[in-house]
């Protein structure tokens, strides 16, 4: 069974920076790209950034290119989100999410989702 | 990026009534499309892919259907535990774009 858990939430004041992590467990980790999505609160969903399975290739959404990171350690089954100069819109739950597709290049289909950590920016 | 736009927002239906909620996209998309049925306090459940595959587990009275841009998540008979927000979401093209979601209320 598919387990994702992200940690690493709270609140920051603006400018600041915050690193996200999710321990994945259950599935062999080194084979699947991992998004994060986050969601505002009451709004809806955003995708954010995405990593290869091998964590040699990386996208971003324009609304965090520049300013956060994405990265993986497929030794430890983890996946980060390193969150830079954040800015009280970056206020939301932020989900850890497993990519659908085998070894090959990620289809942005979300298949397993973790529970969420809320990040909320705020001086 | 493509526009997943929708419709309704919200919805009032009662136990036992046919659901449909419907997005429409940017033409020349396929149908790499998914629905997710959200509660609160929780993360997105994936319910359906391309456009009308049932994930393992989903019960049959939800399915999915396409016809050209406009993609319709149907819900043949709700029951008490079908009450949520549904969101689309096109992964045809980057970047993935999701429509706005729609809340499923009781009437």
């Amino acid at each position: 069974q598919v387990l994702l858990v992200e940690s690493g939430g709270g609140v920051v004041q603006p400018g600041r920076s915050l690193r996200l992590s999710c321990a994945a467990s259950g599935y062999t980790f080194s084979n699947y790209a991992m998004h994060w999505v986050r969601q505002a609160p009451g709004k809806g969903l955003e995708w954010l950034t995405v990593v290869s399975h091998d964590g040699g290739r990386k996208n971003y959404a324009d609304s965090v290119n520049g300013r956060f990171t994405i990265s993986r350690d497929n030794s430890h089954s983890t996946v980060f989100l390193q969150m830079d100069s954040l800015r009280p819109e970056d206020t939301a739950i932020y989900f850890c999410v497993k990519d659908w597709n085998l070894v090959a290049a990620p289809i942005y289909y979300f298949e397993n989702w973790g529970q969420g950590t809320l990040v909320t920016v705020s001086s | 990026d493509i526009q997943m736009t929708q419709s309704p927002v919200s919805l009032s239906a009662s136990v036992g009534d046919r659901v449909t909620i419907t997005c429409r996209a940017s033409p020349g998309m396929n149908n790499w499309l998914a629905w997710y049925q959200q509660k609160p306090g929780k993360p997105p459940k994936p319910l359906i892919y391309a456009a009308s595959t049932l994930e393992s587990g989903v019960p049959s009275r939800f399915s999915g259907s396409a016809s050209g841009t406009e993609f319709t998540l149907t819900i043949s008979s709700l029951q008490p535990e079908d009450f949520a927000t549904y969101y689309c979401q096109q992964y045809n093209a980057y970047p993935p774009t999701f429509g706005g979601g729609t809340k499923v209320e009781v009437k």
